[in-house]
């Protein structure tokens, strides 16, 4: 299986909503990552977790809390989201998080969650 | 932060045309990458180079990293209509591991073939 899934594909939120985003792989990579993308943009890197860790926080807003459950499972719990926030948010999955020569630091991507706060 | 600059935004081309897209760091890159993104769809992964000087080819798709390691150049001969997509380089910086995992990707370049 080399596939990272994520639900929702879609969500619809209003400013004063709690909602989560799942992220789900099974290639016993070790790595996994958030981002935000915007239309015609660049993924935007928002957190690294490393071996279950959150290793990289990118300064991102408190109303972005990632989690993840264990080493197959990244969460991203979304509270009083601005207008702003609206975007394609994809995980990613790579086998070993390091920089430097390893091959094994490809990452793998998502469909993505197209979220929409009203 | 680091950045890479890649260029062009756009590029449109005629089927059968060549293309290509170049990025660039101001310091030293330990490794960089090469994803596509088609429309509506998510990256995918197309390569990683890492030693200064590498080439590597893939079908039609011939990437370069260069000497100083803080350029890097994708090209693709005689495009097809498959080919359209946005194409993102992302690099890796040497930093002492404090920014251990992190890809930083370029704007991207978009590339229309017109059959």
């Amino acid at each position: 299986d080399t596939e990272v899934t994520q639900t929702p594909k879609h969500l619809v939120m209003g400013m004063t909503n709690k909602k989560s985003l799942k992220c789900e792989q099974h290639m016993g990579h070790r790595a996994m990552y958030w981002y935000k993308q915007k239309a015609k943009k660049p993924p935007e890197l928002m957190f690294v977790y490393s071996y279950e860790k959150l290793s990289i926080n990118e300064s991102v807003p408190s109303r972005f809390s990632p989690e993840c459950p264990n080493s197959s499972l990244l969460n991203l719990h979304l509270h009083a989201l601005q207008p702003e926030d609206s975007a394609l948010y994809l995980c990613a999955s790579s086998q070993d998080p390091g920089q430097g020569q390893s091959r094994y630091n490809e990452q793998f991507f998502g469909p993505g969650t197209r979220l929409t706060v009203l | 932060g680091q950045q890479v600059m890649q260029i062009p935004q756009y590029q449109h081309v005629q089927e059968g045309e060549d293309f290509t897209t170049y990025c660039n760091s101001s310091t030293t890159l330990s490794n960089i990458q090469w994803y596509k993104q088609r429309p509506g769809g998510h990256p995918v992964f197309l390569i990683q180079l890492v030693k200064s000087g590498e080439v590597k080819k893939q079908k039609r798709l011939t990437f370069q990293f260069g000497e100083a390691k803080k350029n890097s150049s994708l090209h693709i001969t005689a495009t097809q209509t498959t080919d359209v997509g946005t194409y993102f380089c992302a690099g890796r910086w040497v930093d002492g591991g404090t920014s251990y995992g992190k890809l930083t990707f370029g704007q991207g370049t978009i590339l229309t073939v017109h059959p």
